[in-house]
């Protein structure tokens, strides 16, 4: 299995530019999350899904929006990049009750 | 505001010895506490994981413990190797998970 792929593991983006930062899963999870490190920091939760077409905002939602059609997949969409948002970006996927899996990670430079 | 407190915040052994890890909690409800492993550059990986009536779980050279009544855990690594050179996370949590900053575990040989 190839757990949970994040896709692209490195990106630049200027000032204002848009993006969406992919994550995929093929354990059948219900729960898919999307995290923000930032250096030296614990890992801060973005949004969150219960399921297909269920989402809801975690610690830190702004500047954000994601959406879930389908289970395998959770998109994370940046619309006007900020230097604030330059951070190591983490998918996980889990049944709720046991252990996540994590994907490898996306890091973030805004410019 | 449930939160998550590690310490210490880094820590240096030798080789060989022994450490022990501290997590404070104040996340209720509570369904489950995990430790993970996060190596640099790479996503956390899940070491233990225990439920309210769990009071230890041991992987390998892992031992994590937890007092729900005290809200705290631990997790001891017994005889340490390179490998172990990581970042701890305590996590707790119902469904959403609460993340502790970790700690930062460097390994001399």
């Amino acid at each position: 299995n190839a757990g949970v792929t994040q896709t692209p593991k490195f990106r630049i983006l200027k000032i204002g530019q848009s993006m969406t930062l992919q994550c995929t899963q093929d354990m059948n999870h219900n729960y898919m999350y999307w995290y923000r490190q930032d250096p030296g920091m614990g890992l801060k939760l973005i949004y969150y899904s219960v399921g297909a077409g269920i989402t809801d905002k975690g610690e830190v939602p702004n500047g954000y929006n994601v959406s879930r059609s389908t289970t395998e997949d959770f998109p994370l969409r940046l619309e006007l990049a900020a230097p604030s948002q330059t951070s190591v970006y983490f998918c996980a996927s889990g049944l709720g009750g046991d252990g996540y899996t994590f994907g490898s990670g996306t890091r973030l430079t805004v410019v | 505001k449930n939160q998550v407190e590690q310490s210490p915040q880094s820590l240096i052994i030798l080789e060989g010895k022994n450490c022990t890890l501290q997590c404070n909690y104040t996340v209720s409800p509570f369904s489950n506490l995990r430790w993970y492993k996060q190596d640099t550059g790479r996503g956390p990986v899940s070491l233990t994981i225990m439920t309210f009536s769990e009071n230890t779980k041991s992987n390998g050279r892992y031992t994590a413990t937890l007092d729900a009544d005290t809200k705290q855990s631990s997790l001891h690594i017994t005889a340490s190797q390179l490998s172990d050179s990581a970042s701890y996370i305590c996590v707790v949590s119902e469904h959403i998970p609460t993340f502790g900053r970790g700690t930062s575990l460097i390994v001399h040989p």
